[in-house]
This record gives C-alpha cells, sequence and structure tokens, in this order.
C-alpha cells in the first residue's frame, strides 16, 4: 500500500492530453514539493517534473505538473507513443524518521 | 558525466547479508545527501533509507528498519547498504538516487532472495 495514491492506468491516443493524479495527505504533498518520474521497462526512474510544475532540462514541455492541496497533477498533451512507460509521483513526507514516500505508479498506454 | 553505479546485488539464501554498494562520478559526492530506493519486480518505486551529506542524519523505512544500514564514505566518493537477515519479500531491484529531487539514479542492481 503506497502512501501517495495514483490510478493504477491510464491511456489516450496519439496527439490526446491525459492527466495522471496524485493524492496524498498534509504531511507530505500538502506541506512539501511534488516529483514526477517516468520509467521506461527495464530503466531506471527519470526525473521528469520537480518543485511541482518545474521540468528539468530536456523534458519536453509537453509534460507539465500541478499541485492544489494535498493532490497533485501530471498533464501529458500531444501524447506520442514514446511516452508509453509508468509514471510515479514522489514528495517528502514530514513523518518521523521518513524522508521520501512514492505513489504505487500509473501505467500509461498509448493506444 | 554525472553518474551512479551501483553493484554487490546477487542470489542469497533467506536470513542471509549481502552488501550494495553505488560509486559516484562527475559531481562532489560529499555535498550531496544519498538515497537506496527498491523495486520489487512487477511493482512500484519504494524508498529505503536516506543518509546525509556527512552521514551525521540516517532514516530507514519501517520494512527495512534494524535490519538494513546505510554508510558512505566521502572519501572513496562511494554509498552503501549492508542488509542482514534478509527476506523474500526483499527481493528487488535496488537503485541509489541523489536526493536533490531523485534528479540522478543508477542503473540498479538485482537483489534474489531465495532458496
Amino acid at each position: 500500500q503506497s502512501v501517495l495514491t495514483q490510478p493504477p492506468s491510464a491511456s489516450g491516443t496519439p496527439g490526446q492530453r491525459v492527466t495522471i493524479s496524485c493524492s496524498g495527505s498534509s504531511s507530505n504533498i500538502g506541506s512539501n514539493y511534488v516529483y514526477w518520474y517516468q520509467q521506461l521497462p527495464g530503466t531506471a526512474p527519470k526525473l521528469l517534473i520537480y518543485r511541482n510544475n518545474q521540468r528539468p532540462s530536456g523534458v519536453p514541455d509537453r509534460f507539465s505538473g500541478s499541485k492544489s492541496g494535498t493532490s497533485a497533477s501530471l498533464a501529458i498533451s500531444g501524447l506520442r507513443s514514446e511516452d508509453e512507460a509508468d509514471y510515479y509521483c514522489a514528495a517528502w513526507d514530514d513523518s518521523l524518521s521518513v524522508r521520501w514516500v512514492f505513489g504505487g505508479g500509473t501505467k500509461l498506454t498509448v493506444l | 558525466e554525472v553518474q551512479l553505479v551501483e553493484s554487490g546485488g546477487g542470489l542469497v539464501q533467506p536470513g542471509g547479508s549481502l552488501r550494495l554498494s553505488c560509486a559516484a562520478s562527475g559531481f562532489t559526492f560529499s555535498s550531496y545527501e544519498m538515497n537506496w530506493v527498491r523495486q520489487a519486480p512487477g511493482k512500484g518505486l519504494e524508498w529505503v533509507s536516506y543518509i546525509s551529506s556527512s552521514g551525521s542524519t540516517i532514516y530507514y523505512a519501517d520494512s527495512v528498519k534494524g535490519r538494513f544500514t546505510i554508510s558512505r564514505d566521502n572519501a572513496k566518493n562511494s554509498l552503501y547498504l549492508q542488509m542482514n537477515s534478509l527476506r523474500a519479500e526483499d527481493t528487488a531491484v535496488y537503485y541509489c538516487a541523489r536526493d536533490d529531487r531523485m534528479g540522478v539514479w543508477g542503473q540498479g542492481t538485482l537483489v534474489t532472495v531465495s532458496s
């Protein structure tokens, strides 16, 4: 059972816009930044979004993040076949002796 | 090039021990906090442990507390995870990741706990 809650799956057709939600609590998303990672099969996770809505250099502006209260969302516009991957949200948690918490991951399928 | 390379994974029997290493290069390792994150086969990411840049502050997930020990050697640019009393549920790919944004990850090393 992951601390952050994500839908297990999402899908869309090429060119569409899809969103993936991430729900937490006051001790994590409610009081800390949200991060998003993309994981292609057999590879390490890659940072997509940091500090709620910032993109590292090299990440296309088709990817965007937002946060409101204890929830966050990742939006992918102009969906492409290479976007098919697992997506994870993460945040620091203010609970005693915990640093990071993750969502369970969302498998994005491009139809 | 900023890089993290894990090693030390393998097959171990339940109750056994294993020590993972993570070699850092391309950045000033001693300035960064570090983490271990694992991923069981077909499952999601699970944070395992954190260590501050000096090693003075350490956190563990409840699932490994009392069994795993994180440490670092800044002179050798290396991060370690000593894993004792291993269980089948510890089977996973173990990644080291730099704490700032979790923006730098290694390629992972597979630990399989099985008899």
